[in-house]
């Protein structure tokens, strides 16, 4: 059974500080996406990782690929009050983690 | 601007009723998906289409169906509704090579009593 496990599934955040939410997952993939989701909005497409190795960034936010780990991270940098949202990484088949919950506090 | 438009964003609903849920993409994609939504669970598949008239069962299809007469819309339809059914549903679409959804309608929370 395909599994993809995202932790923590919580993260309570200062801001101006730095963390990384991991995602594995259980299946072999070249490919790796995450979506952010705003409270009460649907999900918008963040980053699309498509081979080993890969690294994307968008202003504080950067996402990396490990396919032979099979882990992909997001990390956040300098972490401002705007980044607070759930983050949900995803897999081909189209299978989700169970989402980040971030708060970030002032 | 490109939009996946479901037809409700709330519905109450009682126990054994017949539900329909629809989506309607403008993006010409050959895939769509149904997924729902619950705290701690993330999202799970219960059915995608690749093309009209074409359907996949995912993960959870049990109690569920759906139907695809048109490239644009992709219904899902809740045979005898039950409370576990409870849910936020989000559909989705893709272009052909792009098998993960890309773009997500706003959602439909649904409460059966």
């Amino acid at each position: 059974e395909l599994k993809v496990e995202q932790n923590p599934l919580f993260l309570s955040m200062q801001e101006g500080k730095n963390y990384t939410i991991y995602c594995n997952y259980s299946t072999t993939s070249d490919r790796l996406y995450w979506y952010r989701q705003d409270p009460g909005k649907s999900l918008e497409s963040l980053f699309v990782l498509l081979s080993n190795g890969a690294v994307k960034q968008e202003g504080r936010l950067m996402a990396s690929l490990d396919t032979k780990a099979r882990l992909s991270t997001l990390h956040i940098t300098a972490a401002v009050h705007d980044l607070s949202a759930t983050y949900f990484c995803a897999v081909p088949a189209m299978r989700f983690g169970a989402g980040t919950r971030l708060t970030v506090k002032p | 601007d490109v939009k996946v438009t479901q037809s409700s964003r709330y519905l109450v609903k009682r126990t054994g009723e017949k539900v329909f849920l629809e989506c309607v993409q403008d993006m010409d994609h050959e895939n769509m998906f149904w997924y729902r939504q619950d705290p701690g669970l993330g999202l799970r598949l219960i059915y995608f289409s690749y093309d009209v008239k074409m359907k996949e069962k995912g993960d959870i299809p049990e109690g569920y169906s759906v139907s695809r007469e048109k490239k644009e819309r992709f219904s899902l339809i809740l045979e005898s509704t039950s409370t576990n059914q409870t849910s936020m549903y989000l559909c989705a679409s893709s272009f052909t090579g792009g098998h993960q959804p890309q773009h997500f309608g706003d959602g439909t929370r649904l409460s059966i009593l």
